[in-house]
């Protein structure tokens, strides 16, 4: 069985430009979430993915998107980069929308730095 | 006021000691609480589920007061091994998010 696997590890964008990440589901996964940790800070929710559709969205603006496959895997895109964009970003699946909580398993993550 | 509230630490103790973490939840809709635990650079990974009647995991016992909307992390004999930060979860079911405190630095010290 694999893991959640998240791409690129590391990633240095300028302030301004378009960012995207990407997440592979674990095997038999649906349900894709997408969290952001600044430095000292617990993971924020970002968004929700099931069966390719939002599904629950957090505090963060509209620059912040996302898309589901049909693969189940996901990827975050972030436009008009901002230095507090500046964080670690997980993504964390799990089996299924009302599964069992406990069931999420999350990605090693992207360090994205914007200078 | 945040959801969940820790004490961010650091929390600097010797091996063998016991130390305890405590977290407050302000939604009293939550349904779901748990304790991860993330090494330095790395992912949050789920350490326990905490339930109303306590449970515990070999050195590690987890509490829940839901009308104090309280949860605790009891680590007895700590190992060098168990420096972390020790994250508080609580979730309201369905298919609502996890929702995480700051977290709690542990330091170990031999």
């Amino acid at each position: 069985e694999t893991g959640v696997t998240q791409s690129p590890t590391h990633l240095i964008k300028t302030r301004g430009q378009q960012v995207t990440l990407r997440c592979s589901s674990q095997s038999g996964h649906n349900t894709v979430s997408w969290y952001q940790q600044a430095l000292g800070q617990g993971p924020q929710f970002i968004f929700q993915y099931y069966r390719e559709e939002e599904n629950g969205r957090g505090n963060f603006p509209p620059r912040f998107s996302g898309l589901q496959f049909p693969n189940y895997s996901s990827e975050l895109n972030v436009n008009a980069l901002e230095l507090d964009d500046s964080a670690l970003y997980l993504c964390a699946s799990s089996p299924a929308m009302r599964g069992r909580v406990d069931g999420y398993t999350f990605g090693s993550g992207t360090r994205l730095t914007v200078v | 006021r945040k959801e969940v509230e820790q004490d961010p630490g650091p929390f600097n103790v010797p091996e063998g000691a016991t130390v305890a973490f405590n977290c407050t939840y302000s939604n009293s809709a939550s349904q779901s609480f748990f304790w991860y635990r993330q090494d330095c650079r790395k992912e949050p990974k789920l350490l326990m589920s905490v339930y109303s009647s306590g449970n515990e995991d070999g050195r590690f016992t987890a509490q829940l007061n839901r009308a104090s909307q309280y949860i605790s992390l009891l680590i007895r004999d700590s190992k060098l091994s168990d420096s972390a930060t020790y994250l508080c979860v609580v979730n309201r079911g369905g298919n609502t998010p996890l929702v995480f405190g700051k977290g709690t630095r542990l330091s170990v010290i031999a």
